[in-house]
């Protein structure tokens, strides 16, 4: 079990461009989450997948922001157009359904929109 | 969202026991305390939870108030490496989603 991965560390992008992360939860939660943390700041939730299905979603997921899970393993978080007001630390998390209640979290991706 | 208090910083030495306290005046009967930490540059990181009764693991020890208004984060014997955000959360039992506050830096002196 090596936790759950998340790539790139960082990333930095001109406002504008488009960005997308990758996280590879723990093999076999079923459960993926992710969260935005800016500095100082606790983590906020974004989104979360139950397999492949999205299930809720934060009003903080504004149109430029999508997540994906195709097949219930590894998820991307994609940003369009990016803003400076995007730059943050973005955390993805997993957790079995029959635990339910502690979820593991990535080390997450950078982003610095410039 | 139930919320939670924390005081922003606490100070501990190493090897001392180390209480850290969260008010949830508002916490519902089905709400579960959860506390994470984090480290310095890394993902938050499970501690503890529990719903009425106190709850030792490895890592720490939980006290539930009776009333479950408050709860407290015992540390048993601080080190260097447990200085982190520690936060305090309210989970209702039916919800996924975790909801952070700015939780309580904790510092540990040598």
């Amino acid at each position: 079990d090596t936790g759950v991965s998340q790539d790139p560390r960082h990333k930095i992008t001109k406002r504008g461009q488009n960005v997308t992360f990758r996280c590879d939860p723990i093999s076999e939660h079923n459960r993926l989450y992710w969260y935005r943390q800016t500095l100082g700041q606790g983590p906020e939730f974004l989104t979360y997948f139950q397999n492949e299905a999205q299930l809720e979603k934060s009003r903080l997921l504004s149109d430029r922001f999508s997540a994906e899970r195709p097949k219930g393993s590894f998820s991307t978080l994609e940003i369009q157009r990016t803003e400076q007001g995007d730059s943050a630390m973005y955390l993805c998390a997993s957790s079995l359904r029959d635990r339910g209640t502690e979820a593991f979290f990535g080390q997450g991706t950078r982003l610095t929109v410039v | 969202d139930a919320k939670t208090t924390q005081p922003n910083s606490m100070e501990s030495n190493e090897e001392e026991p180390v209480h850290l306290p969260c008010n949830h005046s508002t916490i519902s009967g089905t709400d579960y305390i959860h506390w994470y930490r984090q480290l310095p540059s890394q993902g938050p990181e499970y501690v503890i939870h529990g719903l009425t009764s106190n709850v030792n693991n490895r890592m720490a020890s939980l006290a539930i108030a009776e009333d479950r208004k408050s709860s407290t984060l015992i540390l048993h014997r601080a080190t260097l490496r447990d200085a982190a955000v520690y936060y305090c959360i309210l989970r209702d039992y039916g919800s996924e989603k975790l909801v952070f506050g700015k939780g309580t830096k904790l510092t540990v002196n040598p």
